[in-house]
């Protein structure tokens, strides 16, 4: 059972645009969620989180927008930038003192020039 | 900062073997550190969690017995995958998580172990 989905396996953004990735997850003991990026050959690099009793949480080019009633959250980049292309990951925190993260399968990013 | 350092990237042993696999933490200090397993096409699921001076806690549907996980440090955890078989054969990635900072902390992950079994 697949806890947190990342239904578009990939996503094609013209170089300047705004990226969204979007993440919905069904469990709502969720208590902290992050955003990875992943290179090739390389683990994931936390890109930025937020806590469930926030909404927006921003960061340079990159903001995260959390939508509890929709168990829905979603990362903005803007503007996207060549290094940007990526597959990036959605990951969840099960909270009541669990640490482990569950994973979404990933959206692979794909900046065109 | 937040530097995990995972060996080896990439293993190849016959049937039988048991492989052990090192997660550093190489500028922090890590009381808790997480082992996951993913296979083609999947997420990244979580094993284990392997806390420093204590027994880790492993997730349903993960043999104990088979992923024998030791924290030995603050910085070191290791996984050995006992008596390994080809339905073993995976991609296995550590993760780590500062003491410092409160609990809302991100876990930094290492590269990632490949392991094939023939």
């Amino acid at each position: 059972d697949q806890q947190v989905k990342q239904n578009s396996p990939s996503l094609s953004v013209q170089e300047g645009r705004i990226s969204i990735l979007n993440c919905d997850y069904t469990n709502s003991m969720f208590d902290y969620f992050l955003w990875y990026k992943k290179y090739p050959a390389e683990g994931p690099t936390f890109l930025i989180s937020i806590s469930s009793i926030k909404d927006k949480n921003e960061d340079g080019r990159f903001t995260v927008f959390l939508n509890k009633s929709a168990k829905h959250l979603s990362l903005h980049i803007v503007p996207s930038q060549p290094g940007d292309s990526a597959v990036y990951f959605c990951a969840a925190r099960r909270g009541g003192g669990a640490d482990g993260l569950t994973f979404g399968k990933g959206t692979h990013l794909i900046i065109q020039p | 900062g937040a530097v995990v350092s995972q060996h080896p990237s990439w293993v190849i042993c016959k049937s039988g073997t048991s492989v052990k696999i090192e997660c550093r933490s190489l500028d922090f200090q890590a009381t808790t550190m997480f082992w996951y397993r993913q296979f083609p096409k999947q997420s990244l699921m979580l094993m284990a969690t392997s806390n420093e001076g204590s027994k880790a806690t492993y997730e349903q549907g993960v043999e104990k017995d088979k992923f024998l996980i030791n924290h030995a440090s603050l910085t070191l955890s290791t996984l050995t995958v006992t008596s390994a078989h080809p339905e073993d054969s995976s991609f296995y990635i550590c993760s780590a998580k500062s003491n410092r900072g409160g609990s809302n902390q991100p876990q930094h992950f290492g590269d990632g172990t490949r392991l094939s079994i023939l």
